[in-house]
């Protein structure tokens, strides 16, 4: 079974410019994450998707960042214009949704965002 | 105040040394205590879990949870090279519930040396 698959691995953007990031889940499972670990800090919650709706958004810093989950499938999320502090490490985890309950969640490799 | 307190370490041991790692954490209503390990480049794997207080034991890890000192710990026994990584915690408030969203410690970089 594929793991969670996330791309690109590495961007390095200029300051001001877009980038979208991309997240392929598990097959199956509806939840899906974001999470960001800026240099030096924790790992830190951005948003949940359950299927194609945002369960809660509230790590999300600000209206730079858009995320996406069209059809309940991959997600991408967008960085429009990205600014220094945006650079981290963007993972992504999925993790299954039955009877209502949530399970473990399975991440994928990140994707290391510079921006110059 | 950081929610979870975590050694960022460096911590280096010779193989076949018991590696003790630690996060205390502020907020007393996490239920659910994870660890984490991730290899350089990976993301993050879950390698155990334990709900409230008491241990759970898995091989050569061992997990353990203070509610009341707020503190947790994971105990690996004879420490291999391939156990050399960083190693998370992480917490939920209700897991199963609607969110789950994961907090983190910041993460012990572990080398065990052969």
């Amino acid at each position: 079974e594929a793991g969670v698959t996330q791309f690109p691995s590495h961007s390095v953007i200029e300051k001001g410019q877009t980038v979208t990031l991309r997240c392929d889940p598990i097959s199956g499972h509806d939840n899906l994450y974001w999470y960001r670990r800026v240099m030096g800090k924790e790992i830190k919650f951005l948003l949940h998707f359950v299927k194609e709706s945002k369960q809660d958004e509230s790590g999300m810093p600000n209206n730079r960042f858009l995320a996406e989950r069209t059809g309940g499938t991959y997600s991408t999320l967008k960085v429009q214009p990205a600014e220094l502090e945006d650079s981290g490490v963007y993972f992504c985890a999925s993790s299954q949704l039955a009877g209502g309950l949530t399970y473990e969640q399975y991440f994928g490799p990140g994707t290391r965002l510079t921006v110059t | 105040q950081k929610e979870v307190e975590q050694d960022p370490g460096p911590l280096s041991v010779p193989e076949g040394a018991i590696v003790s790692l630690n996060c205390t954490y502020s907020n007393s209503a996490f239920q659910y205590f994870m660890w984490y390990r991730q290899y350089s480049r990976k993301g993050p794997e879950l390698l155990m879990y334990t709900y409230s207080s008491g241990n759970k034991e898995d091989g050569r890890f061992t997990a353990q949870v203070d509610k009341s000192s707020k503190y947790i710990s994971l105990f690996i026994r004879d420490s291999q090279p391939s156990d050399s990584a960083t190693y998370l915690c992480a917490m939920i408030m209700n897991y199963g519930g609607a969110t789950n969203k994961l907090i983190f410690g910041t993460g012990t970089l572990l080398a065990v040396q052969p």
